[in-house]
């Protein structure tokens, strides 16, 4: 079944500066990658998604980016706010709808 | 609409004891899941459904039960509680469309605690 490893565990930038979070994955065959921010007691929500079929994606300061040869994909985020603060996790299909990353705790420091 | 609603908030058990999470969603979503989140660990699928009356085993289901008999409601049973289950439960539903490309939306969690 797929496996998802999710780096660095923990990360914190100043205020402004940019953040990079990156996930690889094992099934050749997964082709949808969700990113979900979850805010301190409350529930993920998703923030981006990218399908195979393209190589990067963007919303505004986030963006998202994917290496299908070496089989994984990263969130970047830029211009980083006290607000982005928060537990990022990745996912991609399994045997199961989706198989999640161990999570990403980013600190922006103001 | 109120999305995904769980309930209790936060709840202490002592070892043996039973209880149900509830779980109910108001989008007329077809695919419904539960998470445990332990530090560090990230989610683990532990069931999930992709209709009522229709239920699969995630990665983590030993120690649970769920059914689903309407659209609506997911409830988790726990039969005789372990200090292991203590965690953050998670629901979540999706559209159920395409369910390994889609969104899923997720409730405020379930704080439970096995003493």
């Amino acid at each position: 079944g797929e496996n998802v490893e999710q780096h660095p565990s923990t990360l914190s930038v100043q205020e402004g500066d940019s953040a990079v979070i990156k996930c690889t994955y094992s099934d050749s065959a997964s082709n949808y990658f969700p990113w979900y921010k979850q805010e301190l007691g409350k529930g993920p929500q998703l923030i981006i998604d990218i399908r195979s079929n393209v190589g990067e994606k963007k919303d505004q300061r986030i963006a998202v980016t994917l290496n299908k040869t070496a089989k994984h994909f990263s969130l970047h985020i830029t211009e980083t706010q006290p607000e982005d603060s928060a537990v990022y996790f990745c996912a991609a299909p399994g045997n199961t709808p989706l198989v999640f990353g161990k999570g990403t705790r980013l600190s922006v420091i103001a | 609409n109120a999305g995904v609603t769980q309930t209790p908030k936060f709840r202490i058990l002592k070892i043996g004891q039973s209880m149900t999470l509830q779980c109910t969603q108001d989008m007329n979503h077809n695919y419904m899941y539960w998470y445990r989140q332990d530090p560090g660990m990230g989610l683990k699928l532990i069931y999930y459904s992709v209709g009522a009356g229709i239920t699969d085993k995630g990665e983590v289901p030993n120690g649970y039960n769920v059914s689903r008999s309407t659209t609506e409601d997911f409830p988790l049973r726990l039969e005789l509680a372990a200090p292991s289950q203590t965690s953050v439960y998670f629901c979540a539903s999706s559209p159920g469309g395409t369910p390994k490309r889609e969104t899923q939306y997720f409730g405020p969690g379930t704080r439970l605690l096995v003493l």
